[in-house]
């Protein structure tokens, strides 16, 4: 079955700091990947992903993330935290020919001034 | 607007009664796709419409929940004789298309959500 697991619930970081947040797939073929980031009381804004070619995407708001296929792995980075980006980081994959997103169970993050 | 638009944003109702949510996606958008975000099961693929093909129901928890597409654009979510364990944020999103051609236009935009609270 198609699952996207996120194995950290709760991130702490000082602002400065620099941030990963950890994705992990299982697809049976290499799915199209996503960053979502949801504030309290908003919708989901996507914050970059990936299809093919490179495998170090840029996204909005200094975000970055690296798709490894050995690892199926796809996790985000940011150098330099700030703290408006507390929130909750969603990843998620969309299998190819298929249209359900499938999410991951999110990630915390709380940044420390 | 530019994005996906919902409305309306909180709606609290009894058990029992009937609720409709509405959808606008974003204009041109083809495909439209509703998810259900609550605490025990997190964010959950409930149906997938694209342009006029049957629309993909496979994600409804039950045959009380229902959605139409009108006109290939706005959509509404009805959830019949609600229960408590409907409470939750009902998300609406749109893509270009869907055809899982592996571009842009399978990215899928949300819209702020419908936020559910059935007593």
């Amino acid at each position: 079955a198609q699952s996207v697991t996120q194995p950290d619930i709760h991130i702490t970081v000082s602002e400065g700091a620099s941030l990963e947040l950890r994705c992990n797939y299982s697809y049976g073929a290499t799915p199209y990947l996503f960053w979502y980031v949801q504030s309290p009381g908003q919708g989901l804004q996507l914050l970059l992903k990936y299809f093919s070619g490179d495998t170090l995407v840029q996204g909005i708001k200094g975000f970055e993330a690296e798709f490894k296929r050995s690892q199926s792995s796809f996790n985000l980075r940011k150098p330099s935290v700030h703290w408006s980006d507390a929130a909750e980081y969603f990843c998620a994959g969309l299998a190819g020919g298929g249209n359900k997103l499938t999410f991951g169970t999110g990630t915390q993050l709380k940044v420390e001034l | 607007g530019a994005g996906v638009s919902q409305s309306p944003s909180n709606k609290v109702t009894e058990k029992g009664k009937d609720v409709e949510l509405r959808c606008d996606p974003i204009s041109g958008h083809t495909a439209l796709y509703w998810y259900r975000q609550s605490l025990g099961q997190g964010l959950e693929f409930l149906i997938y419409f694209q342009g006029n093909s049957a629309p993909d129901k496979s994600g409804l928890p039950s045959d009380r929940f229902s959605a139409e597409r009108t006109g290939g654009s706005v959509s509404t979510l009805t959830i019949q004789r609600t229960q408590q364990e409907d409470s939750a944020v009902y998300l609406c999103a749109s893509s270009l298309d869907a055809w899982g051609g592996g571009d842009h236009t399978d990215t899928q935009y949300f819209g702020p959500g419908t936020r559910l609270t059935v007593l």
